[in-house]
């Protein structure tokens, strides 16, 4: 089974809707991260969290907001989606200490907004 | 804004040909790492090298970091079709909080 699931893997919304990316981890480790990937962009933080109580802002957080519901689950809200929001969303985490630099990745979601 | 800057933007090859890819920065860092990428999946680490290390191997990569010139390079030897993927490079900027600040990426193409 894989360390690092997303769900869903593929979403297409409509304008204006709010939707929900979730992140699952059985790695154990206390770091979280969202990501998210445009074609030439390579990848831009939106929110990380480095334990359950800890959330915070990364580069582009404006227009979603994070839920850290346990140590595993980090999910990723949309409030109101917008087709400049279609990208690719990635999770990952890390573990505090000394290796706490590698990060390791979900597969990803392709999120379509209409 | 990115962090790393990877070049060339795209690199195609042949088999057994070796590929070399580059990145620079702007800030200190305490490491510097690399990520492959194969189409639409998640990143994978490949190599980390900390700011005190020159040159670092690991099977078929080598990694060479000159904190002087804030630039560091990826060498895969005798690619295979296989190692046809995204490779990005990624830094801490100095910090040890744990944030990772990733470049653009190199798109390499092995041709069989």
């Amino acid at each position: 089974d894989a360390d690092v699931t997303q769900t869903p893997r593929n979403r297409i919304t409509k304008t204006g809707k709010r939707i929900m990316l979730e992140c699952s981890q059985t790695k154990g480790h206390d770091r979280m991260y969202w990501y998210r990937q445009d074609p030439g962009l390579g990848l831009r933080l939106i929110y990380y969290s480095f334990d359950v109580k800890d959330i915070n802002k990364g580069e582009i957080s404006d227009g979603y907001s994070v839920s850290r519901q346990a140590q595993a689950k980090f999910s990723l809200s949309l409030e109101s989606a917008i087709p400049n929001q279609t990208a690719l969303y990635f999770c990952a985490t890390s573990e505090k200490g000394r290796s706490q630099e590698t990060q390791y990745f979900g597969p990803g979601t392709r999120l379509l907004v209409l | 804004s990115q962090q790393g800057e990877e070049d060339p933007q795209a690199l195609s090859i042949q088999e057994g040909e070796n590929a070399t890819m580059n990145c620079s920065y702007k800030t200190s860092i305490n490491n510097l790492q690399w990520y492959r990428q194969n189409s639409g999946r998640g990143l994978v680490h490949l190599i980390l090298i900390r700011s005190n290390e020159r040159e670092k191997h690991s099977g078929r990569l080598r990694v060479t970091l000159d904190t002087s010139k804030k630039s560091s390079s990826l060498l895969i030897t005798a690619s295979r079709a296989a190692d046809t993927a995204s490779y990005f490079c990624a830094t801490d900027r100095g910090s040890t909080l744990g944030r990772l600040y990733f470049g653009r990426g190199t798109q390499l193409t092995v041709w069989p």
